[in-house]
């Protein structure tokens, strides 16, 4: 049990719809990274926020954007969905503050969000 | 991002011990090198990391190579449990603090 939920567990979506992604970070946890994972193969980052602004960003299109807010929780919006989109989108959170001390702490993952495009 | 290199699959027998190589010969000397697991239909869970001296924790052992070029997963004693993808992971922070995922090493246990 990590204290990480997202929400909905399974999506189903058609090309072209706009999709959100919702997860709820552990208190106190100011970063929260969003992550795809293709069936087979290991996840890759999509972007990272913390305090609620974006501050970097994996090779993902900008049709994929997201949201984080003051209570924990954050969003992963994607726009024209296209059929590749289908994935386990995954969220992390990681305690404290950006920098170098960070890399001594774990981040904690969410169940994910399985969504398929049809 | 440092490269890794791990087996694609591994297997053993409940109740031996495991032992995952990674080999990450570019990693720099500030990279910790983290090992996360993902159990079918989860998402990844943290196991260990460390920088440069051996690490222990309830549940698993790392040991870390003098020249930091590789490192090792020891799993003590395998339960059903431990069946998973495991990945090794060459943290750094400069800008935002991603996990690069590899392949990862497919671990089969045998009752």
């Amino acid at each position: 049990e990590t204290g990480v939920t997202q929400s909905p567990t399974h999506l189903i979506k058609t090309r072209g719809q706009q999709v959100t992604l919702r997860c709820s970070s552990q208190s106190g946890h100011n970063t929260v990274s969003w992550y795809q994972q293709a069936l087979g193969q290991g996840p890759q980052f999509i972007f990272q926020y913390y305090r609620e602004e974006e501050n970097g960003r994996g090779n993902f299109p900008p049709r994929f954007s997201g949201l984080q807010f003051p209570n924990y929780s954050s969003e992963l919006n994607v726009n024209a969905l296209e059929l590749d989109d289908s994935a386990l989108y995954l969220c992390a959170s990681i305690p404290g503050v950006l920098g170098q001390s960070s890399m001594n702490t774990e981040a904690f993952f969410g169940q994910g969000t399985r969504l398929t495009v049809v | 991002d440092a490269k890794t290199t791990q087996p694609n699959s591994m297997e053993s027998n409940e109740e031996e011990p495991v032992h995952l190589p990674c080999n990450h010969s570019t990693i720099s000397g500030t990279d910790y090198i983290h090992w996360y697991r993902q159990l079918p239909s989860q998402g990844p869970e943290y196991v260990i990391h460390g920088l440069t001296s051996n690490v222990n924790n309830r549940m698993a052992s790392l040991a870390i190579a003098e020249d930091r070029k590789s490192s090792t997963l020891i799993l003590h004693r395998a339960t059903l449990r431990d069946a998973a993808v495991y990945y090794c992971i060459p943290y750094f922070t400069w800008g935002a603090q991603k996990l690069v995922f590899g392949q990862g090493t497919r671990l089969t246990i045998n009752p």
